[in-house]
């Protein structure tokens, strides 16, 4: 089955502990995405990859970090997690832009 | 002044009633117009998609955009209970511009 799937769903972390999110897909789609979502603010790219090894920042990139050392793989940092980061986090993933963008189930962050 | 805006509602109608669902947006260099709907507690999946102006029809679905007014919709006649989820705009330039600019989406309730 065609899918993105993300690692955790649910998380609960405190300030400054680092962590990471996993975003996976299974399609051999080139371009990949990270996306939070806030009530009010609807979604917001964080980082995008257009294939391995590129990656460029997106509209709210500060505090995170991604890498693409695989084309199936899109893992997404926090280095030092604050409260302002808890949020709903989505990857996403799809052969190139006009194209149908799949969307993973999402990962709940909480930062305390 | 956010670039896509999108009454968040929430709206909600009985079964079989139409259902209009708008967005603004201020930047002109947007070319590609897309639709998500969003169930709860799931990734955004994409519903319409049109590129610059004119309407599109799926369905019961039909999106339009007006360029020269910088307003899109999306109408979806019949309604039916499974259409509750949240609706989200989602937009971007030409170009090969992989970045898409959301609004904060419209949540819709169909009542049966």
């Amino acid at each position: 089955e065609a899918q993105v799937t993300q690692n955790p769903r649910y998380l609960i972390t405190v300030t400054g502990k680092k962590l990471t999110v996993t975003c996976s897909q299974n399609m051999n789609h080139e371009y990949m995405s990270w996306y939070r979502q806030d009530p009010g603010l609807g979604l917001r790219q964080i980082y995008y990859s257009m294939n391995v090894e590129v990656t460029d920042k997106g509209d709210v990139p500060e505090g995170y970090k991604v890498s693409r050392k695989e084309k199936r793989n899109f893992p997404l940092i926090l280095e030092s997690p604050s409260p302002n980061q808890t949020s709903l986090y989505f990857c996403a993933s799809s052969p190139r832009i006009g194209d149908t963008q799949y969307f993973g189930p999402g990962t709940r962050l909480t930062v305390l | 002044q956010k670039e896509v805006e999108q009454d968040p509602g929430p709206l909600s109608v009985p079964e079989g009633a139409i259902v209009s669902l708008n967005c603004t947006y201020s930047n002109s260099a947007f070319q590609y117009f897309m639709w998500y709907r969003q169930y709860s507690r799931k990734g955004p999946e994409l519903l319409m998609y049109t590129y610059s102006s004119g309407n599109k029809e799926d369905g019961r679905f039909t999106a339009q955009v007006d360029k020269s007014s910088k307003y899109i919709s999306l109408f979806i006649r019949d309604s039916q209970p499974s259409d509750s989820a949240t609706y989200l705009c989602a937009m971007s330039a030409e170009g090969g511009d992989y970045k898409l600019s959301f609004g904060a989406g419209t949540t819709v309730t169909v009542r049966a």
